[in-house]
């Protein structure tokens, strides 16, 4: 059973538009990582937040741990062909190794 | 740099028979897990290793699943009478060391399908 559910499930979008993806859940997490899948690849970390309100930004893309620690939102700017992929959130929870992915967000982006 | 890899990369099987799916880790990484990620779905957790031993083998979906890690190195995921709903692709991760703030590196996984 998947606790944590990210909205779109499907997004596709032209090049240079921007668009937000979601990832809620009813429990509280320590942590909280997003990752981006490419087709028979595993996944790929790109952020991690920790604390509850923090933004994180790595280049066009913009990471927000909600205040309670139980949702995040990646927000992408102007994207690109090349952001095409399977995005993953992922809790992990106290001090717990295992990794609790959502349910993901497949995004394509066109020219 | 040598990542996670896993063998073989894809795997046809008849309902009922026994496979084996092989994860090498991250040399010098203590921690390795097993993930199953089903068609449009993410990644579920079924078992890590600290070491040798087991230390969380709660997302196991039945006694027809077992994992080893003999050498606290290379680990085998083993799969007994395999049934059309094992068909997904197998993950492996490694870490340096467990602990909720230790990033995973993710192997590109083994496809399973079971006919």
């Amino acid at each position: 059973t998947q606790l944590l559910e990210q909205s779109p499930q499907f997004l596709s979008i032209q090049e240079g538009e921007n668009l937000t993806v979601y990832c809620n859940s009813s429990s509280v997490f320590s942590s909280l990582q997003w990752y981006r899948q490419e087709p028979g690849e595993g996944p790929v970390l790109l952020v991690t937040v920790v604390t509850g309100g923090e933004v994180k930004k790595l280049k066009r893309l913009t990471f927000q741990f909600g205040d309670a620690r139980k949702d995040s939102s990646l927000h992408i700017t102007a994207a690109q062909t090349g952001d095409t992929g399977l995005y993953l959130c992922a809790g992990v929870g106290g001090t717990a190794s295992k990794l609790t992915f959502g349910t993901g967000t497949r995004l394509q982006v066109t020219l | 740099g040598a990542g996670v890899s896993q063998t073989p990369s894809n795997k046809v099987t008849e309902k009922g028979k026994y496979v084996e799916l092989r994860c090498d880790p991250i040399s010098g990484h203590t921690a390795l897990y097993w993930y199953r990620q089903s068609l449009g779905q993410g990644p579920e957790f079924l078992i890590y290793f600290q070491g040798t031993g087991a230390a969380d083998d709660s997302g196991l979906p039945n006694d027809r699943f077992f994992a080893v890690r003999p050498e606290g190195s290379v680990s085998t995921l083993k799969i007994q009478r395999t049934e059309r709903g094992d068909s997904a692709v197998y993950l492996c991760a490694s870490s340096l060391t467990s602990g909720a703030y230790n990033e995973q590196f993710f192997g590109p996984g083994t496809r399973l399908t079971v006919l």
